[in-house]
C-alpha cells in the first residue's frame, strides 16, 4: 500500500533556529503534497499545498517566508520552519495524494516540534 | 465553499457494542469523495473507509460501514463490535473534483471504547 515517510518524528530546537521536516512518498509518485498543522484535540489545519516543480500555495494567514516549502521531486516535499519561535511549537503532518483520483490522502506519521 | 460538520465532539461506547458517528457536509458539486480517517493516540492518520458520491451502495470495510445519504448530504460511520483499539479521534473528510484535490476536514469526534 501507499506509504508516506515523515522525518523527524520529534524535534526540539532553540528559538531563532530553523528546522527542516521531510515528507517522502515511498512507493508511489505524489504530484501533490499537503502540509498541515494540528493543535491538541483539534482538527488538521491546512497550511499549504505543494506541487512538484512549482511554488507552493499557502493558505491565508500562513507566512510563506516563515514556512518554506520545497517539492523538488515527485517523492519528496520539505517544510522548513525558519527563525522558529515557541508559538511555532505544534504537530505538523504531511500528506500525499496519489495520482489516482479518489484514492484519498496518505499521511505521514507527523512531527512534534518543540521550540524552546 | 465546502464545509464538513461533525456535531459530536466526544462519544463513548461499550466494548462489543455498536456506535455511529455523524457527519454532514455542504457542497454544490455533484461528483466528490468522502472519507473517514482515524487518528489514534500515536497521531498517525489512518484511512478507515471511503465513498464515491456516484456510487449508491454504501461502502463497507469489515466492522466499519457508512450510511451515505447524498440528498441529505450526510455521511455517518457505523462501527460494529467496538474494540478497545478503536479508541481514537475520527475525522470526516470531503474531497471535491473541482477543488484542486484539497481535503476539507470536520472538527473530529473523540471516540472512547469502554472495556
Amino acid at each position: 500500500g501507499a506509504v508516506v515517510s515523515q522525518h523527524p518524528s520529534r524535534v526540539i530546537c532553540k528559538s531563532g533556529t530553523s528546522v527542516k521536516i521531510e515528507c517522502r512518498s515511498l512507493d508511489f509518485q505524489a504530484t501533490t503534497m499537503f502540509w498541515y498543522r494540528q493543535f491538541p484535540k483539534q482538527s488538521l489545519m491546512l497550511m499549504a499545498t505543494s506541487n512538484e516543480g512549482s511554488k507552493a500555495t499557502y493558505e491565508q494567514g500562513v507566512e510563506k517566508d516563515k514556512f518554506l516549502i520545497n517539492h523538488a521531486s515527485l517523492t519528496l516535499s520539505t517544510l522548513t520552519v525558519t527563525s522558529a519561535h515557541p508559538e511555532d511549537s505544534s504537530f505538523y503532518i504531511c500528506s500525499a495524494l496519489r495520482t489516482e483520483r479518489g484514492s484519498g490522502y496518505t499521511f505521514g506519521s507527523g512531527t512534534r516540534l518543540t521550540v524552546v | 465553499a465546502q464545509t464538513v460538520t461533525q456535531s459530536q465532539p466526544e462519544m463513548s461506547v461499550q466494548e462489543a457494542e455498536t456506535v455511529t458517528l455523524s457527519c454532514t457536509y455542504d457542497t454544490s458539486e455533484n461528483n466528490y469523495y468522502l472519507f473517514w480517517y482515524k487518528q489514534p493516540p500515536s497521531r498517525q492518520m489512518i484511512l478507515v473507509i471511503r465513498q464515491e458520491a456516484y456510487k449508491q451502495q454504501n461502502a463497507t470495510e469489515n466492522r466499519f460501514s457508512v450510511n451515505f445519504q447524498k440528498a441529505a448530504k450526510s455521511f455517518s460511520l457505523k462501527i460494529s463490535d467496538s474494540q478497545l483499539g478503536d479508541t481514537a479521534m475520527y475525522f470526516c473528510a470531503f474531497m471535491g473534483t473541482n477543488t484542486g484535490n484539497q481535503f476539507y476536514f470536520g472538527t473530529g469526534t473523540s471516540l472512547t471504547v469502554i472495556p
